[in-house]
């Protein structure tokens, strides 16, 4: 139990473009899922909380016009990168959690960008 | 801000040997979770600790928080080469709430034969 599924796995955009990824919990309800992004060998960073029903919080730092976070369904959050640049190319990863307070995240396959 | 340093960075090691990651918070944390991600993949959870001093073994691999529930360890028996792959420890968020995690900078482990 417990699976996020993540799409597009990849993908190659040109720069000035604007590149939409999916996340969805199969087979539970999400009221909050989260965004990371991760550059080749290093850690994963928080980008913004996605609530179900309302504004997504942003970490600090990330541009909330550029990526923009809608989380129209108990299942369904959607991360756009708006006007992709080279250096938005990177590792993003949708998570979310399946229980309570403090319970284990569960994260979708990754989405690796590459902005040309 | 809240920190979580690993050390090592990296480790290789030839398959049989012994393999341990340590992790360091800056702040005191409520429980810490261990997380795996293997090459071009995606971080999957193992095991969650709570208790001050817990030990928790899952096979080859055993895991510890400390008394003061600012570190923790992964230790692995007799490594192989299918426990190749980014270690990472996470701990709750000090601010915000919710189930954010502040991650590890993550061990990278490579194992030969």
């Amino acid at each position: 139990g417990a699976v996020v599924s993540q799409h597009p796995s990849w993908v190659i955009c040109k720069s000035g473009t604007s590149v939409k990824i999916e996340c969805r919990s199969l087979d539970f309800q999400a009221t909050t899922m989260f965004w990371y992004r991760q550059f080749p060998k290093q850690s994963l960073m928080l980008m913004a909380t996605s609530n179900e029903g309302s504004k997504a919080t942003y970490e600090q730092g990330v541009e909330k016009d550029k990526f923009l976070i809608n989380h129209a369904s108990l299942t369904l959050s959607t991360l756009t990168v708006t006007s992709a640049h080279p250096e938005d190319s990177s590792f993003y990863i949708c998570s979310a959690s399946a229980g309570e307070y403090n319970s284990p995240l569960h994260f979708g396959n990754g989405t690796r960008l590459t902005v040309t | 801000g809240q920190q979580v340093m690993q050390i090592p960075q990296y480790q290789h090691v030839q398959e049989g040997e012994d393999f341990t990651t340590y992790c360091n918070s800056s702040t005191t944390l409520s429980n810490i979770q261990w997380y795996k991600q293997r090459p071009g993949g995606h971080p999957v959870f193992l095991i969650q600790l709570v208790k001050s001093g817990e030990v928790k073994k899952q096979k080859r691999l055993t895991f510890q928080f400390g008394e003061a529930k600012k570190n923790s360890s992964l230790h692995i028996t007799a490594t192989q080469t299918t426990d190749v792959g980014t270690y990472f420890c996470a701990g709750p968020r000090v601010t915000g709430g919710g189930n954010k995690l502040t991650f590890g900078t993550g061990t990278q482990l490579k194992v030969e034969l």
